[in-house]
């Protein structure tokens, strides 16, 4: 069974501070990764996707991938209270169906 | 542009009842996918359609059955509603094979009783 890890959290971070999310993927012919933010009671909506390794970088998000540790994490630097949601991992194996971790609940407190 | 547009947005059933969930794309894409969500456990993929006239298993397939009518469309069926399957049910759609961004709908809650 092929399989995204997520740290569920929560994730208490203070406002302005950084937000340090972690995924690892068992599957090493994944090509794809995706970071997806879901609101409570709405759909997700993705927020950084990264295929090489290395980092990423996209506003105050940075996407880190390193396939040899089969490993993939999000920063989110100065934290907003905008920014609490649950964060999900996502995988696109080999064959192609797109498989997501059990996200992670951020919290970002005042 | 609509995106991707699931029906109905809630349901309940009575254990044993049938019933089909509609998803509708708009965007030309060519995969989608079926995914549900239960508390603590992310988007599990039930179904999934890397192109019109083709379906695979997912993670939890059992207790569903899936059409892919056309390139637009692809339906989820229980034919046997089970409480087991309360969830957030999730349709998605991708240009790829789950190399590029999936949109999804805004999902459809049903409760089993």
């Amino acid at each position: 069974q092929k399989e995204v890890e997520q740290n569920s959290g929560p994730l208490s971070v203070p406002e302005g501070a950084i937000a340090s999310l972690n995924c690892t993927y068992s599957d090493r012919g994944s090509q794809s990764f995706f970071w997806y933010r879901q609101y409570s009671g709405k759909s997700p909506e993705l927020i950084m996707f990264i295929y090489s390794n290395g980092d990423k970088e996209d506003g105050r998000f940075t996407a880190q991938l390193n396939k040899a540790s089969q490993y993939v994490s999000l920063l989110i630097r100065d934290s907003q209270p905008s920014d609490s949601a649950t964060y999900l991992c996502a995988v696109n194996h080999s064959g192609g169906k797109l498989q997501f971790g059990a996200g992670t609940q951020v919290v970002v407190t005042p | 542009n609509a995106g991707v547009t699931q029906t109905p947005k809630f349901q309940v059933l009575k254990t044993g009842q049938s019933m089909t969930l509609q998803c509708a794309q708009d965007m030309n894409h060519n995969s989608m996918y079926w995914y549900r969500q239960d508390p603590g456990m992310g988007l599990r993929l039930i179904y999934y359609s890397a192109s019109e006239g083709t379906t695979d298993k997912g993670e939890v397939p059992n207790g569903y059955n899936v059409s892919r009518l056309n390139k637009r469309e692809f339906s989820l069926r229980l034919e046997s509603a089970a409480p087991s399957q309360t969830s957030v049910y999730f349709c998605a759609s991708s240009e790829g094979q789950g190399g590029l961004e999936a949109f999804f709908g805004q999902g459809t809650r049903l409760t089993v009783v």
